[in-house]
């Protein structure tokens, strides 16, 4: 199993561009997350998932954009890039919403 | 509002010594928690998870007490070592059902 992967490792982006970041997991969980982490931040929830289909919004949604067509993959677009979203970027997934995380290693993306 | 703290941002000790990281948290009664490790430039990763009815639980040298009570969790590593060097984070099931972290505590180890 290659757990949770995600792409790019490393983006930069110019303000106003736009981007998908790729998250993909082989475990066949049901839930699927988008944190970012900030220094002295933590991680925060941008968006989950609880199935194929189903989306919903974290505690940092703005600027951000989510579907979840397949079970396996659930990319986070970002349709205007800004410098307040340059930050590391951390896909998780779990058989359950509260249950143990699997993380991916993360995107690091930096917006000039 | 429901708020984790990890009390320190980061700890510092010698190696040998026992390390011990606090994670206290405010309007919740959570029913587990949970206990991650992270490595500098990597994700996460599930170390231990602890039930409210469960006072402590131990996985080699690391051992977690929760008390629903005083609403902390104590995260110990007996023995420790400079490979234990990592941010430690603790989670709790948030209003929305999902995990909420802690911001995490850094522990160095020193030879």
């Amino acid at each position: 199993n290659a757990g949770v992967t995600q792409t790019p490792k490393f983006q930069v982006l110019k303000t106003g561009q736009s981007m998908t970041l790729q998250c993909a997991q082989d475990m066949n969980h049901e839930y699927m997350s988008w944190y970012r982490q900030d220094p002295g931040m933590g991680l925060r929830l941008i968006h989950y998932s609880v199935g194929a289909g189903i989306t919903d919004q974290g505690e940092v949604p703005n600027g951000y954009n989510v579907s979840r067509s397949t079970t396996e993959d659930f990319p986070l677009r970002l349709l205007s890039a800004a410098p307040s979203q340059t930050s590391v970027y951390f896909c998780a997934s779990s058989y359950v919403v509260d249950g143990t995380q699997y993380f991916g290693p993360g995107t690091r993306l930096l917006v000039l | 509002s429901q708020k984790i703290e990890q009390n320190s941002e980061a700890l510092n000790i010698q190696e040998g010594k026992t390390a011990t990281l606090t994670c206290n948290y405010t309007n919740y009664s959570p029913a587990y928690l949970q206990w991650y490790r992270q490595d500098p430039g990597r994700g996460p990763v599930f170390l231990l998870l602890i039930r409210e009815n469960e006072k402590e639980k131990r996985k080699e040298r690391l051992k977690v007490t929760f008390d629903t009570t005083l609403k902390q969790s104590l995260f110990h590593i007996t023995a420790s070592q400079p490979a234990d060097s990592a941010t430690y984070l603790c989670a709790l099931r948030g209003s929305q059902g999902n995990l909420i972290f802690g911001k995490g505590t850094k522990l160095s180890v020193k030879p």
